[in-house]
């Protein structure tokens, strides 16, 4: 069965400062994955999506994640975070042989420092 | 472009009590899914739908039933609510099975 892991439950950067928040998977075949980002009361939004092709892709506000296939991993970066980056990040990997839903990591919650 | 909206937001509800989460999206997916967040956990499938007429279980389907009789409408029903059923609900919908899936903005659920 698929799973994704986030090793890091919580991550505290200061504004301005890099990010990378970690993913690990594991999945039997080429997996589709996905970083979304949730809010306080919100829904999740897409950041970004990992289908085939190019390795490195790039999302919305400034976030890019790297598939490295040897790893098993899909991190997440942003060279500079803003303070409106706090949130929760979800990893999740593409529905296994049917149309099932995505299997979520647990989540990192963003702690941005000023 | 209001995408995918559940209804209601919150809900307190006592043990045993019966009641419909409702989502519906504008964007025509077949494709929909039902989620409970509970924290620390990640979210968890409970049942899915990939057209009109057809459902399935998802990981998470004990006390929780659906219906989808049509392509934007897709109810999640509590028969007997639970205290183990307190979470956040979310309903999403994707255009296929790999495609990116858009949620809606939750609904806070609490039995006591």
């Amino acid at each position: 069965a698929q799973s994704v892991t986030q090793p890091d439950i919580h991550i505290t950067v200061s504004e301005g400062a890099s990010l990378e928040l970690r993913c690990n998977y594991s999945y039997g075949a080429t997996p589709y994955l996905f970083w979304y980002v949730q809010s306080p009361g919100q829904g999740l939004q897409l950041l970004l999506k990992y289908f085939s092709g190019d390795t490195l892709v790039q999302g919305i506000k400034g976030f890019e994640a790297e598939f490295k296939r040897s790893q098993s991993s899909f991190n997440l970066r942003k060279p500079s975070v803003h303070w409106s980056d706090a949130a929760e990040y979800f990893c999740a990997v593409g529905p296994g042989g049917g149309a099932d839903g995505l299997t979520f990591g647990k989540g990192t919650h963003l702690i941005i420092q000023p | 472009n209001a995408g995918v909206t559940q209804t209601p937001k919150f809900r307190i509800l006592k043990i045993g009590q019966s009641m419909t989460l409702q989502c519906a999206q504008d964007m025509n997916h077949n494709y929909m899914y039902w989620y409970r967040q509970d924290p620390g956990m990640g979210l968890k499938l409970i049942y899915y739908s990939v057209g009109a007429g057809i459902t399935d279980k998802g990981e998470v389907p004990n006390g929780y039933n659906v219906s989808r009789s049509t392509t934007e409408d897709f109810p999640l029903r509590l028969e007997l609510a639970a205290p183990s059923q307190t979470s956040v609900y979310f309903c999403a919908s994707s255009y296929g099975a790999n495609q990116p899936q858009h949620f809606g903005d939750g609904t806070r659920l609490s039995i006591l």
